[in-house]
């Protein structure tokens, strides 16, 4: 069956604009999960959204937000974009609470 | 304030040889314990866990030991493999029903032939 598919793969953007980060999951998982990863605090997370919901939230700012669409697909946002938000952007689904399976992220560099 | 502790960022060992991978934590909620792999340009590919109700987790050449009292886990792999190079992160999850892992920081392992 089909992973979990995260697009683009790569993108390059200025500081200050804003950039959208696509999730389609496994088909059937509800539960999707960012997770944003840095050389120097590995992986950090950003939100977990199941049916839609936002059910949990990490510790960053404002700025970065997602939605669930009613397909389970999901997408972030970063609004405002800074050099530190340079990272690999990575998405997780699940059935369950813990099978999590990842995607192979987005690699977003600002310039 | 860092939840889950990877020690070492790097690990050398010599193919054929045990590796052995740290992980401490400090969260007394934790209580499901993953290890991801990951390589370069891909995202975590998921290795092995252990619930808090046990102690040791075994598949193939890879075992996780969890040791409730001093909030430390381990991961062994015997024997080692140039194909075991990668990073590995631990991750910690608490069953309060929200689907969150807590991650290390990684250690990246280097296996040599």
């Amino acid at each position: 069956k089909a992973g979990v598919t995260q697009t683009p793969r790569y993108l390059i953007k200025t500081r200050g604009q804003q950039v959208t980060l696509s999730c389609s999951p496994i088909s059937g998982h509800r539960s999707v999960s960012w997770y944003q990863q840095t050389p120097g605090q590995g992986l950090q997370f950003l939100f977990e959204y199941f049916s839609e919901t936002q059910r949990n939230k990490g510790n960053f700012p404002g700025r970065f937000s997602g939605r669930q669409f009613s397909n389970s697909r999901s997408e972030m946002n970063v609004s405002t974009l800074e050099l530190g938000d340079s990272a690999l952007y990575l998405c997780a689904s699940s059935l369950e609470t813990y099978g999590y399976t990842f995607g192979s992220g987005t690699r977003l560099t600002v310039v | 304030d860092q939840q889950v502790k990877q020690n070492s960022p790097s690990l050398s060992v010599q193919e054929g040889r045990i590796s052995i991978l740290n992980c401490d934590y400090t969260n007394s909620m934790f209580d499901y314990f993953l290890w991801y792999k990951k390589y370069p340009a891909e995202g975590p590919t998921f290795l092995i866990s252990i619930s808090s109700i046990k102690d040791k987790n075994e598949d193939g050449r890879f075992t996780v030991f969890l040791n409730k009292s001093a909030k430390h886990l381990s991961l062994h792999i015997v024997p080692s493999q140039p194909g075991d190079s990668a990073v590995y992160f631990c991750a910690a999850s608490s069953n309060s029903g929200y689907s969150t892992l807590t991650f290390g920081k990684g250690t990246m392992l280097l296996v040599s032939p």
